[in-house]
């Protein structure tokens, strides 16, 4: 069965310093995929990222970067020089690649960035 | 470019009253899924539409709750005889044409179901 972990249920940081956000997810699928999204306070969530279980390349973008890890069935996040406005639940997902299949959410991780 | 929209954003409802919460997805998608939120929780998948056609509803509560998405018009959540305990967060997502769980899913910016 899917299952996906966020082992860190709040998170505090004061503006500027680097934070890694943990996801550690369970799949007996050889081809799923991984996604990143963020609640903010005023409660949509924010598509972040999509990675495939082939792909262990790392990713950046601006001041997010993923580490994929199989080996580890691990699928970090990590914000360098956090802003206030990083403040936010964030959620990690698991997709098999089954017909209709759903997706698996993480519980979610509070991140508060202090001024 | 709209995303997936969601109305009402706020419903509240006496126990025992029938909420409808609509969705309509990214222009293009035909691939509708709801996720319920509840508070301080992640999301829980509950059902996958595609037009006319439940595909998975193995989240869905057996009793009282149903869920549409016609040839015509938005997406449907319905939820009779509310209870106390179905107060939550219901987002809706939609991905395009394949739905096999590789696509990404973009969400709505849900609707807050309070019951009174």
């Amino acid at each position: 069965a899917q299952k996906v972990t966020q082992a860190q249920t709040e998170i505090s940081v004061v503006e500027k310093e680097d934070v890694t956000l943990d996801c550690v997810y369970e799949t007996r699928d050889t081809t799923y995929y991984l996604f990143w999204y963020k609640q903010p306070p005023s409660g949509e969530l924010v598509f972040l990222i999509r990675r495939n279980s082939f792909d262990e390349q790392n990713e950046i973008s601006g001041r997010y970067s993923w580490n994929f890890q199989k080996s580890t069935s691990s699928f970090n996040f990590t914000i360098t020089a956090s802003q206030v406005v990083d403040s936010a639940v964030y959620f990690c997902a698991l997709s098999e690649n089954n017909y209709g299949q759903n997706f698996v959410f993480g519980p979610g991780t509070r991140l508060s960035v202090l001024p | 470019n709209a995303g997936v929209m969601q109305n009402p954003r706020h419903l509240v409802r006496r126990r025992g009253q029938e909420a409808r919460l609509r969705c309509s997805p990214v222009k293009g998608h035909s691939h509708v899924y709801w996720y319920r939120q509840l508070p301080e929780e992640g999301l829980k998948f509950m059902v996958y539409l595609q037009k006319e056609n439940i595909i998975d509803e193995s989240g869905m509560p057996k009793e009282r709750f149903s869920a549409e998405f016609p040839k015509e018009g938005p997406s449907i959540l319905r939820i009779q005889q509310v209870v106390r305990g179905d107060s939550a967060a219901y987002f809706c997502a939609s991905s395009p044409s394949t739905g096999w769980g590789t696509d990404t899913q973009y969400f709505g910016p849900g609707t807050r179901l309070t019951v009174l």
